[in-house]
């Protein structure tokens, strides 16, 4: 089974608007953290925002926010106000075993392509 | 300024030709790891540090070597390179293990 599941390929979003991008993780750990990664066509990897397992609010980060659905097993980014900036590859990834000295590994998602237009 | 440096940035080289893709950080992170990113596959773990002379593998390593001789230093080794380790490589590190990683920008490898 996919531990990361980004089912949006593709996603247009109009300059301005809020855009949500899905992801699903799957794990039986406890303690494990969700990350959202940038990927600019340049091609560096951005880190954006972090949310733990254990985490009582859901994370935000300037116009990045997680929309943390633990029963569900879900992470969605939202992005706030998108500028043209904003297009890019965006990666979900999960760590595990933070508590038990794990923790070793990062699983990424496939990721979703997002394009803003004006 | 806090970074992670890989080079080369691009490299062409033939079938077996053993080559050596270096990664440095200057953040004193115990934890480094290497990645492989292909189109519609995402990003896979390779091989990972938890500090000095410890090394483990993740979960495409076959074909890989690395070392981790010094904090600093995680080089990822190819001894016999083939076409399907043609691929963008990106090397990392994070603080401690629930912190993001650091990416470095990658090094495009192609293999003919």
């Amino acid at each position: 089974a996919q531990k990361i599941t980004q089912t949006q390929p593709g996603m247009f979003v109009q300059e301005k608007e809020a855009v949500t991008l899905d992801c699903t993780y799957d794990t039986s750990d406890p303690s494990y953290g969700l990350f959202w990664y940038k990927q600019p066509s340049s091609g560096e990897m951005i880190f954006l925002i972090y949310q733990g397992s254990y985490d009582q609010q859901n994370a935000t980060e300037g116009r990045y926010s997680l929309n943390f659905q633990k029963a569900r097993k879900s992470a969605n980014l939202v992005i706030s106000a998108s500028q043209l900036g904003d297009s890019a590859m965006y990666f979900c990834a999960m760590r595990e075993g933070l508590l038990t000295g794990g923790g070793n590994k990062l699983t990424f998602g496939t990721g979703t392509q997002l394009k803003v237009e004006l | 300024e806090a970074q992670v440096t890989q080079n080369p940035r691009y490299l062409i080289t033939v079938t077996g030709k053993k080559l050596t893709v270096t990664c440095s950080q200057n953040m004193n992170h115990e934890y480094m790891s290497w990645y492989r990113q292909d189109p519609g596959l995402g990003l896979r773990q390779i091989y990972y540090s938890m500090n000095v002379e410890v090394t483990d593998k993740g979960d495409v390593p076959e074909g890989y070597k690395v070392s981790r001789k010094e904090k600093r230093n995680f080089p990822l080794i190819l001894e016999s390179p083939s076409p399907n380790q043609t691929s963008l490589y990106f090397c990392a590190s994070s603080r401690i293990t629930s912190s993001p990683l650091h990416f470095g920008n990658g090094t495009r490898l192609t293999v003919t």
